[in-house]
């Protein structure tokens, strides 16, 4: 089982519409939590970080539920620029000390 | 502020050469790391360095070496190329307690 899943997509949803991706992990070690997005053909750039109490960024909604081991991301409003996939990656101490990243999720937003 | 920077952005290589992928950062970062990012896989983390001197294997190291003599410079180099080392290379790094920053990656073909 991979450290951290993610549902690959892809997500096609139209301009204005909410959507929302999850993503679960299974090192209940980990610490921290972020999202990033990856245009096409290009880096991963950090979207937010995801803390427990929950967080928002404009239109970005981060949720952090440990109990369940999962993280959200909540997309409101829908751009058509926001079409990418978004990257859950959990952070855990030990000897690593690394980053685990899921696959991505695909968002298409569609005019 | 560069960030970080990586050359070169593309590169063909012939099966069994040799080669080195530069990755420099300008932000006085004490953690770097390789990923490689293949189709439906997701990123992967080849080798990473917590600081100057100190390098240690990531999930995919196999085929790769790497140093870390300065804080600013991680090279990653490929022994001995091989066709299942064609991948979309990125370097990155990270101060304590934040999330990557990456460079905008190394295409690379080996035929």
């Amino acid at each position: 089982r991979k450290e951290v899943e993610q549902d690959p997509g892809p997500f096609n949803v139209p301009e204005g519409a909410t959507v929302a991706f999850n993503c679960t992990y299974s090192n209940s070690a980990s610490q921290s939590f972020f999202w990033y997005r990856q245009d096409c053909r290009k880096e991963p750039k950090l979207l937010m970080s995801v803390y427990s109490s929950g967080n928002e960024d404009g239109r970005f909604t981060a949720q952090l539920n440990r109990a369940s081991q999962y993280i959200s991301l909540l997309i409101r409003d829908s751009k058509l620029s926001d079409s990418a996939t978004y990257l859950c990656v959990g952070f855990s101490s030990g000897s690593a000390r690394q980053l685990t990243f899921g696959s991505g999720t695909q968002l298409t937003v569609l005019p | 502020n560069a960030g970080v920077t990586q050359t070169p952005k593309f590169q063909v290589l012939k099966t069994g050469q040799s080669m080195t992928l530069q990755c420099a950062q300008d932000m006085n970062h004490e953690y770097m790391s390789w990923y490689r990012q293949d189709p439906g896989m997701g990123l992967r983390l080849i080798h990473y360095s917590v600081g100057a001197g100190i390098t240690d294997q990531g999930e995919v190291p196999n085929g790769y070496n790497v140093s870390r003599s300065t804080t600013e410079d991680f090279p990653l180099r490929l022994l001995s190329a091989a066709p299942s080392q064609t991948s979309v290379y990125f370097c990155a790094s990270r101060a304590q307690g934040y999330g990557y920053t990456f460079g905008s990656g190394t295409r690379l073909t080996v035929v």
